[in-house]
């Protein structure tokens, strides 16, 4: 496996569910990051984390919590979701202090 | 906010045609990034401009910088249908940070 991965590719879930995104970094690099895409609105960076420490929380609402054991692997634990959550959430990669990200193909959510 | 607008919004085109994209901000940016999105993936890198005025070109794609590195355009020559997409410019102001703009949906037809 090459690149940045994601799972599920897709997910639909209830309100009251609690649910986990996994990303996956293949590329050595020390950087990750959390995007939130939704319809009509510019992509919305969420979470980024530089040598294992999270070094950025963009006022993201406290159901959707990042965890990221090493450096290749990222989550974003769900819970307690509202229907306007719904979006693609891509994840992404570089080396600390490069402008070059490398994003997975996302992760298409769904909250009924 | 940094916002970065993007024109036009959506465009539909006959293959052959050529066309031109823009993004603008009143903000001026290190560098700026213009990505390619296809249907069911993240975007994927097309290039970085980094000197104001500078021009890059990629096959049938040239990328140009403002001269006050607050905006830039993206022009494709003979468009074909490989190109549909959604064309996001993205600037850098500190490293490891970016602000994507706003978006421009293409679609080409054979």
């Amino acid at each position: 496996e090459t690149g940045v991965t994601q799972t599920p590719r897709h997910l639909v879930m209830g309100m009251t569910n609690k649910k986990s995104l996994k990303c996956e970094q293949h590329l050595g690099h020390n950087a990750m990051y959390w995007y939130k895409q939704s319809a009509k609105k510019p992509l919305e960076l969420m979470f980024v984390y530089s040598l294992e420490e999270r070094v950025e929380n963009n006022s993201v609402p406290s159901r959707f919590s990042p965890e990221c054991p090493n450096s290749s692997h990222l989550f974003l634990h769900l819970h307690t979701l509202q229907p306007e959550d719904s979006a693609l959430y891509l994840c992404a990669s570089s080396q600390q202090g490069g402008d070059t990200q490398y994003f997975g193909p996302g992760t298409r959510l769904t909250v009924l | 906010t940094q916002l970065l607008e993007q024109s036009p919004q959506f465009l539909s085109i006959q293959e052959g045609e050529n066309l031109t994209v823009y993004c603008n901000s009143s903000s001026v940016f290190s560098s700026l990034q213009w990505y390619r999105q296809e249907p069911g993936e993240g975007p994927v890198l097309l290039v970085t401009v980094v000197t104001g005025g500078e021009v890059k070109k990629l096959k049938r794609l040239t990328f140009q910088f403002g001269d006050a590195r607050k905006d830039s355009s993206l022009h494709i020559t003979a468009a074909q249908p490989g190109d549909t997409g959604l064309y996001l410019c993205a600037g850098v102001r500190n490293t490891d940070k970016l602000i994507f703009g706003t978006g421009t949906r293409l679609q080409v037809f054979p």
